[in-house]
């Protein structure tokens, strides 16, 4: 069974600071991983994903997350953040098995004060 | 118009009434998906459905029932609603495939049960 656990529940940041938010992933098998990001209101979309390849992948508005296999971690980092990130940000797991269905960790709240 | 689509999105209702959440989706996605959000627990799969004629319930279905009207349809029913079903709701879709896919996420239908 696959689990995934968000290390911190709120990080709060000045505008322009640099982030990151941590996730760390439980599987016997081979994972896909996500980042998905829920503004006030509003429901998830995808940020960025690993499927394969290049361990690091980046978002079109900054963020990069980098797969590191050896520590099952998936860390969410972006060098200067603006008050728009502001928002819930959940890593996700999947496998070839699971079809669509996802575990999600806990979520994170990312504060960006100015 | 969102490309899926939940109704109602807000909710309040007394212990012990049914209550029918809808999901409607333009996506031509075979498979589709109730999740419940709670704070600190993240999201949490209740039913799935990889086609019309395919349901399997997910982590939490206790207390949950699902239709799959069409490929477009999809609606969670909550039998005789208690207060801990209190939450806000997630219907998602995802194209056919292996766990690579990417999930799209409804608005959200936030319940209140008193």
């Amino acid at each position: 069974a696959q689990s995934v656990t968000q290390l911190d529940s709120q990080v709060p940041v000045f505008e322009e600071a640099p982030v990151e938010l941590r996730c760390n992933y439980s599987s016997s098998v081979s994972v896909y991983l996500f980042w998905y990001v829920q503004y006030p209101n509003q429901g998830l979309q995808l940020l960025l994903k690993y499927l394969s390849g290049s361990t690091l992948v980046k978002s079109i508005n900054g963020f990069e997350a980098e797969f590191n296999k050896s520590q099952t971690s998936f860390h969410l980092r972006k060098p200067s953040v603006h008050i728009s990130d502001t928002a819930e940000y959940f890593c996700a797991v999947s496998h070839d098995n699971q079809g669509g269905k996802l575990i999600f960790g806990q979520g994170t709240e990312l504060s960006v004060k100015p | 118009d969102a490309d899926v689509t939940q109704t109602p999105r807000n909710r309040i209702t007394k212990t012990g009434k049914r209550i029918m959440l809808e999901c409607s989706q333009t996506k031509g996605h075979d498979r589709m998906y109730w999740y419940r959000q709670d704070p600190g627990l993240g999201l949490r799969l209740i039913y799935y459905s990889f086609d019309v004629k395919d349901i399997n319930k997910g982590e939490i279905s206790d207390g949950y029932s699902v239709s799959r009207q069409a490929q477009a349809k999809f609606s969670l029913s909550l039998e005789s609603a208690i207060p801990n079903q209190t939450a806000l709701y997630f219907c998602a879709t995802s194209a056919a495939g292996t766990g690579n896919t990417e999930a799209f996420f409804g608005q959200g239908t936030r319940l209140t049960v008193v």
